[in-house]
């Protein structure tokens, strides 16, 4: 139940195209989901972030759509660039404690 | 940059050894987290300190040990190494308000042999 399921586990993506990550989640006393983005030999850094009581939270080219009935969000990223090829993680916050899906390593091809 | 440091970037140990890894926290954070993240996996939390005390703990056993010191700095022991315990080790700080948002180090890959 403390789980967070994500998906793909890969993605290639055209420079310019729209890039779709998906998750999903049991635990419904997950307060708080945010996306990190991570680069080869970094640690992850926070791209956005959203709160169960909002459907969506777009910040630049990233947005995040959260259906709580469903226990599903997923993070777009419009326009997509090269410099965007990353592993991106989803995670979800019960107790102070982050719960991380597996991650999706995401190619954008010039 | 998050300034979060982690030391040492790199380390080799062999099995049945003990490691300790060191954080500084960014400035103003009161809450560490540590996580172990094994090769094309997300991260797995392992505890989170707050306050120099233990405020959180995931699944791994008591050879993971920790401590933070009063300028919120951090260390992760680990007892009795195993093979397995090879893996990128991060460092997260945040304010305990905030844990959500966490800001990571660049991590210490150990290896053990």
């Amino acid at each position: 139940q403390q789980q967070v399921k994500q998906s793909p586990q890969s993605l290639i993506v055209q420079k310019g195209g729209i890039s779709i990550i998906n998750c999903a989640y049991e635990n419904t006393a997950f307060d708080y989901f945010p996306w990190y983005q991570q680069f080869p030999g970094k640690g992850p850094a926070l791209l956005i972030a959203i709160r169960p009581d909002v459907s969506e939270k777009k910040e630049g080219r990233f947005t995040i759509s959260f259906n709580k009935s469903a226990k599903q969000f997923s993070l777009h990223i419009m326009d997509s660039q090269p410099g965007d090829s990353a592993t991106y993680f989803c995670a979800a916050r019960s107790n102070y404690q982050l719960i991380w899906g597996a991650g999706t390593k995401l190619i954008i091809k010039p | 940059e998050t300034g979060v440091t982690q030391s040492p970037t790199h380390l080799i140990k062999t099995r049945g050894q003990q490691v300790t890894l060191r954080c500084s926290s960014q400035s103003g954070h009161n809450t560490v987290s540590w996580y172990q993240q094994a090769l094309g996996q997300g991260p797995q939390f392992i505890f989170q300190y707050y306050r120099e005390e233990e405020n959180g703990r995931g699944n791994f056993p008591p050879r993971f040990s920790g401590l933070q010191f009063p300028n919120y700095s951090s260390e992760l022991n680990v007892n009795a190494l195993e093979l397995d315990d090879s893996a990128l080790y991060l460092c997260a700080s945040s304010l305990v308000e905030a844990s959500g948002t966490q800001y990571f180090g660049p991590g210490t890959r150990l290896l053990v042999l």
